[in-house]
């Protein structure tokens, strides 16, 4: 089975700091991996997600993540946190071979401050 | 991008009544769509799986006939809580894969239920 850790149920930076939220993942089969964030009484929304190819990861709203195999890790970045980043953020692997199922860890509150 | 679209947002329910929950994809096909169940301060938990056209597949330790699941069409489906109970009360959210490897799978905006 597959399961996702996520380190540090909170995270606190000053804003325009960099931003590492970290995720581990377990997985036997190649993982499909994602990244989402929840804003309060919101829906997930998706920031980026790896599959095959390209290891280093883009998403939306500056943020990147870079999957490494051999650690199997896949933590997010920001190079400047801003005000607007504060929010929840999820980390998940796909079930399986695909798409069908996701997997999430408990999740990481980002905290920004002035 | 794809769009899926879940109501109401926010329900209130009287202890014993039950409620339901929809989740339609609006621009494209969903055979398989899934429910997702998240407490305060937790992740999110898998509930069951919405197959269009057959039962539905419900995770581990879920109720399936206290949580009703009907995958009416290629573009809803819906989760009736039935007899609901406060400790029913949580953040429900729905979500459609798309695409044609289907990678990514798309949320609901997620319902609020209240159980009092």
């Amino acid at each position: 089975a597959q399961s996702v850790t996520q380190l540090g149920s909170h995270v606190s930076v000053s804003e325009g700091a960099l931003v590492l939220l970290r995720c581990n993942y377990s997985s036997s089969v190649p993982p499909y991996l994602f990244w989402y964030v929840q804003y309060p009484n919101q829906g997930l929304q998706l920031l980026l997600k790896y599959t095959t190819g390209a290891t280093l990861v883009k998403g939306i709203n500056g943020f990147e993540a870079e999957f490494k195999k051999s650690e199997t890790s896949f933590h997010l970045t920001k190079p400047s946190a801003h005000m607007s980043d504060a929010a929840e953020y999820f980390c998940a692997v796909s079930e399986g071979s695909g798409f069908q199922k996701l997997v999430f860890g408990t999740g990481t509150r980002l905290l920004v401050s002035p | 991008g794809a769009v899926v679209s879940q109501h109401p947002s926010r329900v209130i329910c009287k202890s014993g009544t039950s409620v339901k929950i929809e989740c339609r994809s609006l621009d494209f096909q969903a055979t398989t769509m899934f429910w997702y169940r998240q407490f305060p301060k937790q992740s999110l938990m898998l509930m069951a799986t919405s197959n269009e056209g057959s039962k539905a597949t419900y995770e581990q330790g879920v109720e399936k006939d206290k949580f009703l699941i009907n995958h009416a069409s290629l573009t809803l489906s819906t989760l009736t809580v039935t007899s609901a109970h406060p400790e029913d009360s949580s953040f429900y959210i729905c979500s459609a894969p798309q695409g044609v490897v289907g990678t990514e799978a798309f949320f609901g905006q997620g319902t609020r239920l209240t159980v009092v």
